[in-house]
């Protein structure tokens, strides 16, 4: 069974700098991960699929990259929409979460 | 356009079985390459992928938890159910269902209902 781990738990970030959240699995998944943004009260939106490619309407400051076991969401500038928790998928696996906050 | 609705109780008691609808449009369970998921998700915790249907009627449960789950579909009606049994307290969560397309396996779901919150409590 697959296990995903994220870090950092919470990154306090400013609107404009750049966020990078890492998920690491505890096997080789090849490129079959994928990231979503939640915010309060809300679905899950699908973010980045098979690691790298972005999903329908998805703005391109999120990119996605990584293979085997370490993946990477990197939000290029951050907007103010941008603050919210991440989590990365694989199969029947989901990370714990990494949350975006406003520093 | 897509949509899915879960349906269901909001407030079951313990040791009860738990049956939640999942009703959906702008896709179709009876043709190849769609399946729908369920994904529950504790208050203030992480996601947890429960099961999975196929277009062809074939089922995946979280190992964990598939000697208490069951799901199934009725294409003629768009919908598909979840049951859960022997309900505690550690299963309130918002679950929810999701259009999950298939290419060489389960791909992400890309389409989330909006979620049903249900409470586990005497």
């Amino acid at each position: 069974e697959i296990v995903l781990t994220q870090s950092p738990a919470t990154l306090s970030l400013s609107p404009g700098e750049r966020a990078t959240l890492s998920c690491r699995a505890s096997q080789t998944v090849s490129s079959y991960v994928a990231w979503y943004q939640q915010k309060p009260g809300q679905s899950p939106r699908l973010l980045i699929y098979d690691a790298s490619n972005r999903a329908t309407g998805i703005p391109a400051r999120f990119s996605g990259s990584g293979s085997g076991t370490d993946f990477t969401l990197t939000i290029s500038s951050l907007e103010p929409e941008d603050f919210a928790v991440y989590y990365c998928q694989q199969r029947r696996a989901f990370g714990q979460g990494t949350k975006v906050e406003i520093k | 356009q897509v949509t899915l609705r879960e349906s269901g109780p909001a407030l079951v008691k313990p040791e009860q079985t738990l049956t939640l609808t999942c009703s959906f449009s702008g896709f179709s369970l009876s043709t190849g390459s769609m399946c729908v998921s369920w994904v529950r998700q504790p208050p203030g915790k992480a996601l947890e992928w429960l099961a999975l249907i196929d277009w062809g009627d074939d089922k995946y449960y979280n190992t964990s938890l598939e000697t208490r789950l069951a799901i199934s579909k009725d294409t003629s009606k768009n919908q598909v159910v979840l049951t859960m049994t022997n309900m505690d307290p550690m299963d309130t969560a918002t679950y929810y269902c999701a259009r999950t397309p298939y290419r060489s396996g389960p791909l992400p779901p890309d389409y989330w209902g909006p979620g049903i919150l249900v409470t586990v409590s005497s």
